[in-house]
């Protein structure tokens, strides 16, 4: 059973620039969860998406946005880069929508914003 | 955004020991309490989880204390080992609402 994998694991970027992260779900896994995680501080919920559909966002602005595809791996794209959006980005999958099914993490995509 | 209180920080505790990390929230929406463990580099790990129907959960060396008047809950490690030595979140999910909200962490260091 492969694991949720992401990509790349680390990059940098000016501000201004776009970046888009990448997410591959557990296997059987159709609900994909992205996550901020800054410096010292605890995961930050961005959006979830189910079966292609956003299916709730935490508060962050439209500039934060995502896709899931058919084969239920995402996407989460971020325009015009901030200082402040340097962070880990965790992407987790689970199985269904229930809120007490397990979250699987990967090991997330390290962005710098020079 | 943050609406899950974590403490202490950061945590020192001698191999064999009880470590207690404690967490408070506000929201009683709030019908799911997991437990997460992230070793350096990696994703958090489920390690534990509670709902509030219950006051309290073990698994193994692992317990979650649950106090809903007081909206607040607490993982007690019995025996500490230096293998547990990582950072611990606390977190906590609405009903009908995958918005968890995490702890800001507790970085546990068991000493040999």
């Amino acid at each position: 059973e492969t694991g949720v994998t992401q990509s790349p694991t680390h990059l940098i970027k000016t501000r201004g620039q776009q970046v888009t992260l990448r997410c591959s779900s557990q296997s059987g896994h159709n609900t994909v969860s992205w996550y901020q995680q800054a410096l010292g501080q605890g995961p930050q919920f961005i959006f979830q998406y189910y079966r292609e559909e956003e299916n709730g966002r935490g508060n962050f602005p439209p500039r934060f946005s995502g896709l899931q595809f058919p084969n239920y791996s995402s996407e989460l794209n971020v325009n015009a880069l901030e200082l402040d959006d340097s962070a880990l980005y965790l992407c987790a999958s689970k199985a269904g929508l229930a809120t007490t099914g397990e979250l699987f993490f990967g090991e997330g995509s390290r962005l710098t914003v020079l | 955004q943050q609406q899950v209180k974590q403490s202490p920080q950061s945590l020192i505790v001698q191999k064999g020991g009880i470590s207690i990390i404690n967490c408070a929230y506000e929201n009683t929406a709030f019908d799911y309490f997991p437990w997460y463990q992230q070793f350096p580099g990696k994703g958090p790990a489920l390690l534990i989880a509670i709902r509030p129907d219950v006051s309290e959960k073990k698994e193994g060396r692992f317990t979650i204390s649950f106090n809903k008047s007081a909206k607040q809950f607490s993982l007690h490690i019995m025996d500490s080992q230096p293998g547990d030595s990582a950072t611990y979140f606390c977190a906590a999910s609405p009903r009908n609402n995958n918005d968890m909200r995490f702890g800001a962490g507790t970085r546990l260091t068991v000493k040999p």
